[in-house]
């Protein structure tokens, strides 16, 4: 069983700040990374899979980071706006025969108006 | 857009009952998955199902759990015997490929009194 683990747990900033948290999983035997937003009481809805170390992926104004070599990926918000709360998850499927995907717990993001 | 969904959206159960959650997973998509999260924890995977089978399993789904996928459309998880320690958000999803991103539905919340 792969440790996913998402830094900070919970992060509050101002609208108009541009943020990024943290994703770290074990570097040896890696597959894919997949990031989630999750809106309170809707579904998770993904983000960006992420394959390939150096790996770079952008939608609006989030935008992932990949390096496998270390075991992390950065996910940056440009510009938080109110309706980027959520809570961001990332998960690391497993390797081999396995496809059993861990979560991290999330980051849960809040941004004041 | 085509969307995951899950009925019923909360249920409420007496230990020792037995539930069914339901879901209909994205029409085209073959690979279907739930998973729970407890309340305060992290997002845990259940099983996985491939051509009317379980592809994996992990520790938590025991005997008293299973899955059916009994008219082509519906993919339901059936809980035997709850205990008040199944009490947790069930989220069922679904993907077109083997570690493809997968599609959430919105979630059971299941309580067991």
């Amino acid at each position: 069983i792969l440790n996913v683990e998402q830094s900070p747990q919970s992060l509050h900033v101002q609208e108009g700040d541009s943020t990024n948290f943290t994703c770290s999983f074990p570097s040896s035997n890696f597959y894919a990374l997949h990031w989630y937003r999750w809106e309170t009481a809707k579904s998770p809805e993904a983000l960006f899979v992420m394959t390939l170390n150096g790996d770079e992926k952008k939608k609006g104004r989030i935008s992932a980071t990949l390096n496998t070599k270390e075991g992390y990926s950065y996910l940056y918000i440009k510009g938080s706006q109110p309706e980027d709360s959520a809570t961001y998850l990332c998960a690391s499927p497993g390797s081999g025969g396995s496809y059993i995907p861990t979560f991290g717990r999330g980051t849960s993001l809040i941004v004041h108006p | 857009e085509p969307e995951v969904t899950q009925t019923p959206s909360h249920q409420v159960t007496q230990m020792g009952q037995e539930v069914i959650l339901r879901c209909v997973p994205i029409s085209n998509h073959l690979y279907f998955y739930w998973y729970r999260q407890i309340l305060g924890q992290k997002v845990e995977f259940l099983v996985s199902f491939y051509n009317n089978e379980i592809s994996e399993k992990s520790e938590i789904f025991d005997d008293q759990f299973s899955v059916e996928r009994p008219d082509g459309s519906n993919f339901t998880l059936k809980i035997r015997s709850t205990k008040l320690e199944d009490s947790a958000m069930y989220f069922c999803a679904s993907s077109e490929f083997v570690r493809g991103t997968q599609y959430f539905g919105p979630g059971t919340r299941l309580t067991v009194t």
